[in-house]
């Protein structure tokens, strides 16, 4: 089993919709949880990050980590086509060098 | 500023053979990897450093070698080319220490192993 777990998907939706993307994770020594986008044929951008548990707003983006169910989601308001990427959770304990990464989620915002 | 350079960014191997994978960052990051990414894989860790001198396995590293000579330089060596070896690999460099330890990424290697 992998240590952290993320649906594939890939997700369809319309313009305007809410997106929701999650990861699962097996690792009770991670604390700090992070998001990367990644667009075709590039390497991936770091979108947000949270340290411990609670959430995170930034603009249309809202990153939630709970840690009690080792769980953590981004939630992605008003999408738009420009949204379109591959969304990667990753995260890692305290020593900084050794981060992980779920699957990715393929997602797609219809115009 | 650059950032974290990866070269070459495409490559064609036949089995068998041996190369090298570059990458340069010139941020003064202390921590430094390389993944890499399949489809519906998500990114895998090979191997990593935290700093000159050293190294550390990561998930993936059979059939890789790593060195870490310098701050800015972290090549990854590809031994024996086997056609599981296709895939793109990213490297990443990350400044050691405080809360928002963001990676860098390359541009990705695609290799191709025939």
């Amino acid at each position: 089993q992998k240590e952290v777990e993320q649906d594939p998907g890939p997700l369809s939706v319309p313009e305007g919709a809410i997106v929701s993307l999650n990861c699962t994770y097996s690792n009770s020594a991670f604390q700090y949880f992070m998001w990367y986008r990644q667009y075709s044929r590039k390497g991936p951008e770091l979108l947000m990050y949270t340290y411990s548990s609670g959430n995170k707003e930034d603009g249309r983006f809202t990153a939630q980590v709970d840690k009690s169910s080792k769980y953590i989601s981004l939630f992605i308001r008003d999408s738009q086509p420009s949204d379109s990427a591959t969304y990667l959770c990753a995260m890692r304990g305290n020593q900084g060098g050794k981060l992980i990464f779920g699957q990715g989620t393929e997602l797609s915002v219809k115009p | 500023n650059a950032g974290v350079t990866q070269t070459p960014k495409f490559q064609v191997l036949k089995t068998g053979q041996s190369m090298t994978l570059q990458c340069a960052q010139d941020m003064n990051h202390e921590y430094m990897s390389w993944y890499r990414q399949d489809p519906g894989m998500g990114l895998r860790l090979i191997h990593y450093s935290v700093g000159a001198g050293i190294t550390d396995q990561g998930e993936v590293p059979n059939g890789y070698n790593v060195s870490r000579s310098t701050t800015e330089d972290f090549p990854l060596r590809l031994l024996s080319a086997a056609p599981s070896q296709t895939s793109v690999y990213f490297c990443a460099s990350t400044q050691r220490g405080g809360v928002n330890t963001e990676a860098f990424f390359g541009q990705g290697t695609r290799l191709t192993v025939v």
